[in-house]
C-alpha cells in the first residue's frame, strides 16, 4: 500500500462548480495534513493544513479530514481557470527523528472556462 | 518577511561530474532546512532534513550529501552524478513549530546527460 495516494487525474471541472479533490494515507500516526498548489514547472506552494477531524475552510479552499477514515480531502468552491494545477497532499511524519512530509503524486485539476 | 532562494535556477549536466545546489534563507533564524527531489512521474521526496548547523539527516540512501555550513545555507552536493539524479531539487524551510509548515524554494531543474 502506497503511503499516501491521490487520483492522478486529469480532473476536469467546469467553471464556477466546487472542485473535490481526494488522498488517503496509510500511517495512522500522522497528525497533521497539508495540501500543496503546484503550477507546471514550479514549486509546490502551501495552501492550508488541517490538524483536527471535520472541516476547515480559508477564501475558497475547505479541507477535511477523517483519521478514521485515513481520509483527507481539499474542496474548491467557485472554481476558476487560475485554480488549474497539480495539488498535492502530503501527511507529516516522523521517522528516524526526521520531521518531514509525505507528498502524494498529486492530482492534476484542470478548470474549463 | 521570509525568503528562500535556490540557484542555479537550471543546470545541465555530464554523468560522472560533480554537483552543489544551495539554498539560502532570508528573515528567519534557526529554520528547519529540507531538500527534496521530484522525478519525473514522481512524487516529491524528502532527501535530508537539517534541524541546524552540521545536523543533517538522510532519508534515502544514494550518492548525494548535504550540508548545512550556515544557519541558514543548505547545501546538495554530489561527487559524482548519475543519470538517475536528474529531476526537480526543491529545498525547503519550516519553523519547526506545532504545525511545522514547511514552504518551498524556486527549486533546481538538474538534467544529466
Amino acid at each position: 500500500q502506497k503511503e499516501v495516494e491521490q487520483n492522478s487525474g486529469p480532473l476536469s471541472v467546469p467553471e464556477g462548480a466546487i472542485a473535490s479533490l481526494n488522498c488517503t494515507y496509510s500511517d495512522r500516526g500522522s497528525q497533521s495534513f497539508f495540501w500543496y498548489r503546484q503550477y507546471s514547472g514550479k514549486s509546490p506552494e502551501l495552501i492550508m493544513f488541517i490538524y483536527s477531524n471535520g472541516d476547515k475552510e480559508d477564501g475558497r479552499f475547505t479541507a477535511q479530514l477523517n483519521k478514521a477514515s485515513q481520509y483527507v480531502s481539499l474542496l474548491i468552491r467557485d472554481s476558476q481557470p487560475s485554480d488549474s494545477a497539480t495539488y498535492l497532499c502530503a501527511p507529516r511524519r516522523f521517522r528516524g527523528g526526521a520531521d518531514g512530509l509525505t507528498f502524494g503524486k498529486g492530482t492534476h485539476l484542470i478548470i474549463q472556462p | 518577511s521570509q525568503t528562500i532562494h535556490q540557484w542555479p535556477a537550471t543546470l545541465v549536466q555530464p554523468v560522472g561530474s560533480p554537483l552543489s545546489l544551495e539554498c539560502t534563507v532570508e528573515g528567519t533564524s534557526n529554520p528547519n532546512l529540507y531538500w527534496y527531489r521530484q522525478a519525473a512521474g514522481r512524487g516529491l521526496q524528502l532527501l535530508f532534513y537539517s534541524v541546524g548547523i552540521g545536523q543533517i539527516s538522510s532519508e534515502v540512501p544514494q550518492n548525494l550529501s548535504a550540508s548545512r555550513p550556515q544557519d541558514r545555507q543548505f547545501i546538495l552536493s554530489s561527487k559524482k552524478l548519475l543519470l538517475s539524479d536528474s529531476g526537480f531539487y526543491l529545498c525547503a524551510w519550516s519553523t519547526g513549530g506545532s504545525y511545522n509548515e514547511q514552504f518551498f524554494g524556486p527549486g533546481t531543474r538538474l538534467t544529466v546527460l
